[in-house]
């Protein structure tokens, strides 16, 4: 059974930083495309961005929100994926869910960005 | 970007309707970039359909999906009281976008 875990949410300044982790089990994490997709209350869903398998490249892809202010990597010999985010604005303020191949999802971690 | 356009944004139907959704996409593409996601309130989007009509794993039958180039659809052919939910449809022919959603709720 494929199993994703997100921690690293909770409160943070505007302008602060913060770094995301998701621990994956029960799949070949080094073959997976992931990703990040977010939501703030009430709101829908917003994709952030992805980061290829090594295979394809191994390269990240971003929203334009957060392109030049997230960043993704991974740790496939630890099966877990980063989201560092930095320059938070309020805006930010969501659940971030990490997304095996747009296909298995975690039950996210939660970002406020507040003064 | 693409963008993606669903409506209606609420849809009030009963149990046994059947539920047409449709989502529009500011450009065409192959529908094998389309999914359709469903989400409960206080739950994580749960994959319904990839490639514009197949049906994901667990995904029973009353749902199916449909379309090609701008105009996808996602049909539940009769309501069960655990289909009132939000629907999403999600393309990832370039950087990934999602529809704004549809709010299927019970009449």
């Amino acid at each position: 059974e494929v199993q994703v875990v997100e921690s690293g949410g909770g409160l943070v300044k505007p302008g602060g930083s913060v770094r995301l982790s998701c621990a994956t089990s029960g799949l070949t994490f080094s073959n997976a495309w992931m990703n990040w997709v977010r939501q703030a209350p009430g709101k829908g869903l917003e994709w952030v961005g992805r980061i290829k398998s090594k295979t394809d490249g191994g390269t990240a892809d971003y929203a334009a929100p957060v392109k030049d202010r997230f960043n993704i990597s991974r740790d496939d010999s630890k099966n877990t994926l980063y989201l560092q985010m930095n320059s938070l604005k309020t805006e930010d303020t969501a659940m971030y869910y990490c997304v095996i191949e747009m296909d298995a999802w975690g039950k996210g971690t939660t970002v406020t960005v507040s003064s | 970007e693409i963008v993606l356009t669903q409506s209606p944004a609420t849809l009030s139907l009963s149990p046994g309707d059947r539920a047409t959704l449709s989502c529009r996409a500011s450009q065409s593409f192959s529908g094998s970039y389309l999914s359709w996601y469903q989400q409960k309130p206080g739950q994580a989007p749960r994959l319904l359909i990839y490639g514009a009509s197949t049906r994901a794993t667990g995904i029973p039958a009353r749902f199916s999906g449909s379309g090609s180039g701008t105009d996808f659809t996602l049909t539940i052919s009769s309501l069960q009281p655990e289909d009132f939910a939000f629907y999403y449809c999600h393309q990832e022919y370039n950087l990934p976008t999602f529809g704004q959603g549809t709010k299927l709720e019970i009449k």
